[in-house]
C-alpha cells in the first residue's frame, strides 16, 4: 500500500527546543492528521486538517495543511520530556476512510 | 464517552491456526477500518467498514477477512496464521470521512 514520505527518522534533541517534521505525499489529500503513539500504546490523534494552507494548533503543538495539498508539517514548541515518542502523519483522499500513514518520526527529548 | 476498545490485548497462536479479534468503536461511529503495525512495515491499511459493508480494501492475502456487526462492532479474522503475521493490529473508529480514533490494539504473536 501507498506510505507517505516522513521525515526526519529519528530527532534527538534538548529539552526546550522546537521541533519540526513534516510528511510529503505523490498524491493529493484532502484530509491530513497527526498522531502519537508510546510503545505498546494505539496512536493518540493530535491535530486534524482539512483545508489547504490550514494552521491548527493544540497547545505546544502546530500543524499546517501544505498549499499543493501534498504535504503537511508539525511544530512542537518547547518540547519537554513527555513529548516523547513516535509522531505519524496520514492523509486521506476522501475515499472512504482509508488513511495512508508516514512512516514515523522517533522522538527523543534529552532532559 | 468510552475510547475505542479492543480485545484482546495480547494474543499468542500457533503458526496454522486462526484468530478473530474484536474492536468496539466510539459510540455513535460507524465507520470502523484495521490496520496492522510492524517495525518493518509501518501502519498499513487492512480495510475499513461502514454499516456493515466493506468499503475500502488494502492489498492483504484473502486469510485477513472482517466484518462488522449492525452495532458497528467489527471483528477481524486471520485464517491460517503465518510467522510474519505477528503485528500490533490497530482499529480506528470515526464519523463518516472523519479523523480517525485508534484503540490501544491487539498484540499478535505467531509461533
Amino acid at each position: 500500500g501507498q506510505q507517505l514520505n516522513q521525515s526526519p527518522q529519528s530527532m534527538f534533541i534538548q529539552e526546550g527546543e522546537d521541533v519540526s517534521m513534516n510528511c510529503t505525499s505523490s498524491s493529493i489529500f484532502n484530509t491530513w492528521l497527526w498522531y502519537k503513539q508510546d510503545p505498546g500504546e494505539g496512536p493518540v490523534l493530535l491535530i486534524a486538517l482539512y483545508k489547504a494552507g490550514e494552521l491548527t494548533s493544540n497547545g505546544r503543538l502546530t500543524a499546517q495543511f501544505g498549499i499543493t495539498r501534498k504535504d503537511s508539517f508539525l511544530n512542537i514548541s518547547a518540547s519537554i520530556p513527555s513529548d516523547v515518542g513516535i509522531y505519524f502523519c496520514a492523509g486521506s483522499a476522501n475515499t472512504g476512510n482509508q488513511f495512508y500513514f508516514g512512516t514515523g518520526t522517533s522522538l527523543t527529548v534529552i532532559p | 464517552k468510552a475510547g475505542v476498545t479492543q480485545t484482546p490485548r495480547y494474543l499468542i497462536k500457533t503458526r496454522g491456526q486462526q484468530v478473530t479479534l474484536s474492536c468496539s468503536p466510539i459510540s455513535g461511529h460507524r465507520s470502523v477500518s484495521w490496520y496492522q503495525q510492524t517495525p518493518g512495515q509501518g501502519l498499513q491499511f487492512l480495510f475499513e467498514y461502514f454499516s456493515e459493508t466493506q468499503r475500502n480494501k488494502g492489498n492483504f492475502p484473502g486469510r485477513f477477512s472482517g466484518r462488522q456487526f449492525s452495532n458497528s462492532r467489527s471483528e477481524m479474522n486471520v485464517s491460517t496464521l503465518e510467522l510474519g503475521d505477528s503485528a500490533l493490529y490497530l482499529c480506528a473508529s470515526s464519523l463518516d470521512r472523519a479523523e480517525a480514533f485508534f484503540g490501544q490494539g491487539t498484540r499478535l504473536t505467531v509461533v
